[in-house]
């Protein structure tokens, strides 16, 4: 069965600390995969996704992620993070050739502290 | 432009009624997704529908679960004889064509509270 783990369910940070979530997917064969972000009161919104070409992916507010084929990870990052990015991350995958439907984490809890 | 909307957002029942959540998608998509997402847990697919084609009914949890979606637009999430482990976030997501590298646009969720 597919399945994603997220290796971190809280992680607290200070202002201008860099992060890095992981993200690990049991599926061998050719993938789609997202980070998806959830900001305290408003809807799951794609962070960066990862389908084909370059593996390193830049997304919006300075996350990036990449995409390791043999170890099967696709890990999110950003070098320095802000108040603003307190909120909740999911990864998540798409098999290749199942169309559509999403496998996801359960999800990371980021806190930032000022 | 106007994103997925769902209703009610909130919805309390008790144990044993039926329950319908409505998911209005982006218009113009083509296919739609039911997702739910209950306390601690990650989002547990659901359903898909992709245009004309038969739905992905795989990941509905039992048959007291169905979804239509009318005219390729508005869909409905039913749950019959509700127990009290339906309580959960169900969330609707739309993308332009049900590709796997399509971005999936999500609403902001019904919130079950199932008594």
């Amino acid at each position: 069965a597919q399945s994603v783990s997220q290796h971190n369910h809280h992680v607290i940070l200070s202002e201008a600390a860099s992060l890095e979530l992981g993200c690990n997917y049991s599926y061998g064969g050719t993938v789609n995969l997202f980070w998806y972000v959830q900001y305290p009161g408003q809807h799951l919104q794609l962070l960066l996704k990862y389908f084909s070409g370059d593996p390193l992916v830049k997304g919006i507010k300075g996350f990036e992620a990449e995409f390791i084929k043999s170890k099967f990870s696709f890990n999110l990052r950003k070098p320095s993070v802000q108040w603003s990015d307190t909120a909740e991350y999911f990864c998540a995958v798409n098999r290749g050739s199942t169309l559509g439907r999403l496998y996801f984490g359960r999800g990371t809890q980021l806190t930032v502290w000022p | 432009g106007a994103g997925v909307s769902q209703s009610p957002s909130n919805k309390v029942t008790e144990k044993g009624k039926d329950v319908e959540l409505r998911c209005d998608p982006i218009s113009g998509h083509t296919a739609l997704y039911w997702y739910r997402q209950s306390l601690g847990q990650g989002l547990e697919f659901l359903i898909y529908f992709q245009g004309n084609s038969a739905p992905d009914k795989s990941g509905l949890p039992s048959d007291r679960f169905s979804a239509e979606r009318t005219g390729g637009s508005v869909s409905t999430l039913t749950i019959q004889r509700t127990q009290q482990e339906d309580s959960a976030v169900y969330l609707c997501a739309s993308s332009p064509a049900g590709q796997g590298s399509d971005t999936q646009y999500f609403g902001p969720g019904t919130r079950l509270t199932v008594l």
